[in-house]
């Protein structure tokens, strides 16, 4: 299997803070990841696909980077709303796994 | 707008089977693969599997192989995923997801919790 370590696991920002947070796959897998963002009681959004693409209606401070084992989420200035969990999936082979999550609290 | 709507929530015996639903909607149900996925108290998310609306096919992971079988209704628009044999770890919060062959999933159901208690 392949195992996706994503760090941090929690991050305290101010709003207008940039954040990063980054998964790690433990072998290449070109650049099959998306990235989420799950608030409590909702069903996770979609916000990066194919590692970099910015899934359609999701604001432009939402950005990735990455392909092979390393990959970044990147959130530029940060707003009240962007205060929630985020992780990644990789869908390059079975079982498709999961980051372990990614905790953005306000400062 | 496109939506997935998974069953309530449940409270199951152990030993017992569990059957979750998940009705699509704002779009063609066969034309997206169905996902499940659970996340148990404190503990990551962890994939399941997948069924194709449009052949019924499926993929599992292999931890599930043994005890899921996933279904779908057509004419309903809706996926179900059954779990057998139900101990306390299965109880989670289970999702299901849409995703095109070989992408991850686009849109995610809210979730639905079951809990397995005596």
């Amino acid at each position: 299997d392949i195992q996706m370590t994503q760090s941090p696991s929690s991050l305290s920002a101010s709003v207008g803070d940039r954040a990063t947070i980054t998964c790690r796959a433990s072998q290449d897998i070109r650049n099959d990841l998306g990235w989420y963002q799950q608030k409590p009681g909702k069903a996770p959004k979609r916000l990066i696909y194919a590692a970099s693409t910015l899934q359609s209606g999701v604001p432009s401070r939402f950005s990735g980077s990455g392909s092979g084992t390393e990959f970044t989420l990147t959130i530029n200035s940060l707003q009240p709303e962007d205060f929630a969990t985020y992780f990644c999936l990789q869908h390059n082979s079975y079982p498709l796994t999961f980051g372990g999550g990614t905790k953005v609290e306000i400062k | 707008q496109v939506q997935l709507l998974l069953s309530v929530a449940e409270v199951k015996k152990p030993g017992a089977s569990v059957k979750v639903s998940c009705k699509a909607s704002g779009y063609t149900f066969t034309d997206y693969y169905i996902h499940w996925v659970r996340q148990a108290p404190g503990h990551g998310l962890e994939w399941m599997g997948w069924i194709n609306p449009h052949n019924g096919g499926t993929v599992y992971a292999q931890k599930f192989q043994a005890w899921v079988t996933m279904t779908r209704d057509t004419s309903i628009s809706t996926a179900y995923m059954e779990l057998s044999r139900l101990t306390s770890d299965d109880t989670a919060v289970y999702y299901c997801a849409r995703g095109l062959h070989g992408d991850g999933f686009d849109i995610w159901g809210q979730g639905t919790m079951f809990t397995v208690s005596s």
